[in-house]
């Protein structure tokens, strides 16, 4: 079965910590990773990952793939509370549908 | 500009009641797909769609309904509504190639 595990499930945090966001996955056809922002509507897009090693970044998050280890991790730096949120990994199963993880919810304290 | 469409954003059912959940995309996209999102349990694939005329259910299907007759359009059905369908739904494309899934703002339907 199509599995999708982030941890931890919740994070509270204080403004400028770094936190790390963990994404394990077993699929039959890996093809992309995804990270989405979710706030109070639909998820927004923060990266896309296919290649193992290669570091996306974007601004204070970046975020890395291991497909031999099948996990990825979303950094975030120098948190602000505009960070709170649901963050959710997903992986692309070829196409055939994407498979979602329940998500880490972050609450960053001023 | 408008990506994916869904509508209504809220709507509030009898049990018994039937109604179809709205979704169009004008991204020209192969892949469309429905999920429920319930507290604390991400999002749940229902049915996803690969192109015009092909439907295949995902991990929750049971209690909807889908078709593709047009590649822009993928409308979801509620057969007979009961309470455990209170949820928030959201309708989703991608192209064919590798990309990412691009969302609705999200239809809430309650079922008393």
């Amino acid at each position: 079965e199509d599995k999708v595990v982030q941890s931890p499930l919740s994070l509270v945090v204080h403004e400028g910590d770094t936190v790390t966001l963990n994404c394990s996955y077993e699929v039959t056809n890996f093809r992309s990773l995804l990270w989405y922002k979710q706030e109070k509507k639909a998820p927004t897009f923060l990266f896309m990952l296919t290649s193992s090693g290669i570091e996306k970044k974007s601004g204070r998050l970046s975020s890395i793939l291991d497909k031999k280890e099948l996990f990825s991790i979303l950094n975030i730096t120098a948190t602000q509370t505009g960070d709170s949120a649901v963050y959710l990994c997903a992986v692309d199963n070829y196409g055939q549908n994407f498979v979602f993880g329940p998500g880490t919810r972050l609450s960053v304290l001023p | 500009n408008a990506g994916v469409t869904q509508t209504p954003k809220f709507q509030v059912l009898k049990t018994g009641q039937s109604m179809t959940l709205q979704c169009a995309q004008d991204m020209n996209h192969e892949y469309m797909s429905w999920y429920r999102q319930d507290p604390g349990m991400g999002l749940r694939l229902i049915h996803y769609s690969v192109g015009a005329g092909i439907t295949d259910q995902g991990e929750v299907p049971n209690g909807y309904n889908v078709s593709r007759s047009t590649t822009e359009d993928f409308p979801l059905r509620l057969l007979s509504a009961a309470p455990s369908q209170t949820s928030v739904y959201f309708c989703a494309s991608s192209p064919v190639e590798a990309g990412e899934l691009f969302f609705g703002e999200g239809s809430r339907l309650t079922v008393l």
